[in-house]
């Protein structure tokens, strides 16, 4: 089946800093990409909406200057948390909508620990 | 009311028993996503279904429709499916809205 990739894993960072995380659709193109965040015992929530070529579109309450999104081709898809803190600290997981199918895979996540 | 709901909310079942976990939306939809999560995080796809059932391996996923209602079985429960199962439905072009989830606990 298709597969979407995330990268990196898990990565701690110091509070102020900036920490870019990628997804990537390996094997299918993806015009739109979404961005997720999961706080512990809690379901995914919807940050924004990447779509190949255009700006992102964000949900309400997601600041976009500090989460930013860019889609610059058809398999890669990049979250940037910038300046940090540790109320950031979350499980981000993106998802790929397959162009020709119109199906949605969902990468492993991505763990970060803001210091 | 949620737009989606899922029951039960928790799950215990021994080795071997079949599991049943129900999903009711309230929106009309072309299709449902069926999700599983590890405890380490990891989403994994199980089934994207539009109508009647689909099987893969153990797992059963059946669609009605009509009454706005999906069930996934598991045959044959192992404690390798301990997990929470989610069930996801798009209520706004792809968009997913996501069900509270399923913790499934399965001992051996």
């Amino acid at each position: 089946g298709a597969v979407v990739s995330q990268h990196p894993s898990r990565v701690i960072c110091k509070s102020g800093t900036s920490v870019k995380i990628e997804c990537r659709s390996l094997d299918f193109q993806a015009t739109t990409m979404f961005w997720y965040r999961q706080f512990p015992k809690q379901s995914l929530m919807l940050m924004a909406t990447s779509n190949e070529g255009s700006k992102a579109t964000y949900e309400q309450g997601v600041e976009k200057d500090k989460f930013l999104i860019n889609h610059a081709s058809l398999t890669l898809s990049t979250l940037t948390v910038t300046s940090a803190h540790p109320e950031d600290s979350s499980f981000y997981i993106c998802s790929a909508r397959e162009t020709s199918s119109y199906e949605q895979y969902f990468g492993p996540g991505t763990r970060l620990t803001v210091t | 009311k949620n737009e989606v709901e899922q029951s039960p909310q928790n799950l215990t079942a021994q080795e071997g028993e079949f599991i049943t976990i129900n999903c009711s939306y309230s929106v009309g939809i072309s299709a449902l996503h069926w999700l599983q999560q590890h405890p380490g995080g990891g989403i994994v796809s199980l089934f994207m279904l539009s109508s009647g059932k689909k099987k893969h391996g153990r797992l059963i996923a059946t669609i009605n429709i009509q009454e706005k209602h999906s069930s996934l079985h598991i045959t044959a429960s192992h404690p390798r499916d301990s997990a929470v199962y989610i069930c996801a439905v798009p209520t706004s072009g792809s968009r997913l809205t996501f069900g509270e989830g399923t913790q499934l606990t399965v001992n051996p």
